[in-house]
């Protein structure tokens, strides 16, 4: 059985730019979360896709945005890079929506915005 | 405003020895808590969880209790491991919003031998 995985593992962007990170669900999971975690902090939700269709938002702005894709990968696109958006994006996996299902996370990628 | 807080940013703790790490709530809709643990380089990883209409549960080695009226719960490791050292988190969601999970700010555990 494949854990989540994401990609890629670091990332070197500018302010400005736009960028898109990648995960693909544990096998047989159809719902994904998006985490931010800057450093000192805990992971912050993002949002959530079931089944294709996002699923819950957190305080996150419209330029933070997302897909799920058939098989249930997943993207994190984010427009116009701010300093700020320089974290740890951690994305989980569980086989269906509601946080009583335990949530496996990646490994994350490392987004710097210089 | 920080939801759930996690106030001792570190513990160290002695291998054989009872760890005991908290983690206090303000928001009363929370009605679910996770722990997670995470090593360097890797994701979190789920360890164990309780209901609010529970107040103990356990787990092996670890124990979660929760105490509603005082909006706080706690992780109990006994006995402490070198393997435990880890960055542990608490996570929280809400009756009608439990697609999102609530974390603490992480607590880092060094177990000495």
């Amino acid at each position: 059985e494949t854990g989540v995985t994401q990609s890629p593992t670091h990332l070197i962007k500018t302010r400005g730019q736009q960028v898109t990170l990648r995960c693909s669900s544990q096998s047989g999971h159809n719902t994904v979360s998006w985490y931010q975690q800057a450093l000192g902090q805990g992971p912050q939700f993002i949002f959530q896709y079931y089944r294709e269709e996002e699923n819950g938002r957190g305080n996150f702005p419209p330029r933070f945005s997302g897909l799920q894709f058939p098989n249930y990968s997943s993207e994190l696109n984010v427009n116009a890079l701010e300093l700020d958006d320089s974290a740890l994006y951690l994305c989980a996996s569980s086989w269906r929506a509601g946080a009583d299902n335990e949530q496996f996370f990646g490994p994350g990628t490392r987004l710097t915005v210089l | 405003d920080q939801q759930v807080k996690q106030n001792s940013p570190s513990l160290s703790v002695q291998e054989g020895r009872i760890s005991i790490l908290n983690c206090d709530y303000t928001n009363s809709m929370f009605d679910y808590f996770l722990w997670y643990k995470k090593y360097p380089a890797e994701g979190p990883t789920f360890l164990i969880s309780i209901s609010s209409i529970k107040d103990k549960n356990e787990d092996g080695r670890f124990t979660v209790f929760l105490n509603k009226s005082a909006k706080h719960l706690s992780l109990h490791i006994v006995p402490s491991q070198p393997g435990d050292s880890a960055v542990y988190f608490c996570a929280a969601s809400a009756l009608g919003d439990t697609d999102k999970l609530i974390f603490g700010t992480g607590t880092r555990l060094q177990v000495f031998p």
